[in-house]
């Protein structure tokens, strides 16, 4: 089974701190996903990446950026926390450029910045 | 740009009855589109997916989807909801260089006994 792994459920972070969110595929998917996840709002994206040190902006980047160094890891760090990026953070991971596949997510990270 | 919209924000169905959850979709081109579920405290699980061909897709867990090009939408069905189908639904439209999802905000399932 694709698993994507995300190295914390829950984050308690303060003000100001900076927050590493680890995400891991075992898969070798070529493309990576950072989304955050509000009641109301559904899914938006944040950032992905379609190859190892490769990163696009999604429709939400503000306050975040990525590193992707290695191809199964993708990480999405808040420089400065701020209580507005309190929410649930989901990973996932696909093949490129094959149509027929789908997104495959890991279970969430919910990080409460106070 | 694309967008999704699940007019629902929650329904409620009796365990056994029939279940049909709406979703439209904007997107210029030949839509990619997948219906996904989450159970609380879980991420999400992929129900099905439409990329062309028949526009009645079938999923799994006895779901099934069908796309209507004319309307736009993709809405889910079920013919006999069970309680554990109760969960939060998430239509995508699939598009750009990743083929990125872009979500509807979800509709919220309570299955009563």
């Amino acid at each position: 089974d694709v698993k994507v792994t995300q190295s914390s459920r829950y984050l308690v972070k303060r003000t100001g701190e900076k927050v590493f969110l680890e995400c891991v595929q075992d898969m070798d998917h070529e493309n990576m996903f950072w989304y955050r996840q509000d009641p109301g709002l559904g899914l938006r994206l944040i950032y992905f990446s379609y190859d190892v040190k490769m990163k696009e902006k999604g429709d939400i980047p503000e306050g975040y950026s990525v590193s992707r160094e290695k191809k199964e890891r993708f990480s999405l760090i808040l420089e400065s926390a701020s209580t507005n990026q309190t929410s649930m953070y989901l990973c996932a991971s696909s093949w490129d450029r094959v149509w027929n596949t789908e997104a495959f997510f890991g279970q969430g990270t919910r990080l409460t910045v106070v | 740009a694309q967008s999704v919209t699940q007019p629902d924000i929650h329904i409620t169905v009796s365990e056994g009855a029939s279940l049909e959850l709406r979703c439209n979709y904007s997107y210029g081109a030949t839509p990619y589109l997948f219906w996904y579920v989450q159970s609380p405290g879980q991420g999400l699980q992929l129900l099905l997916k439409y990329f062309s061909g028949d526009t009645l897709v079938q999923g799994i867990k006895g779901f099934e989807a069908e796309f209507k090009r004319s309307q736009s939408s993709f809405n889910l069905r079920k013919p006999s909801v069970h309680w554990s189908d109760a969960a939060e639904y998430f239509c995508a439209v699939g598009s750009g260089s990743a083929r990125q999802l872009t979500f509807g905000s979800g509709t919220q399932l309570t299955v009563l006994p």
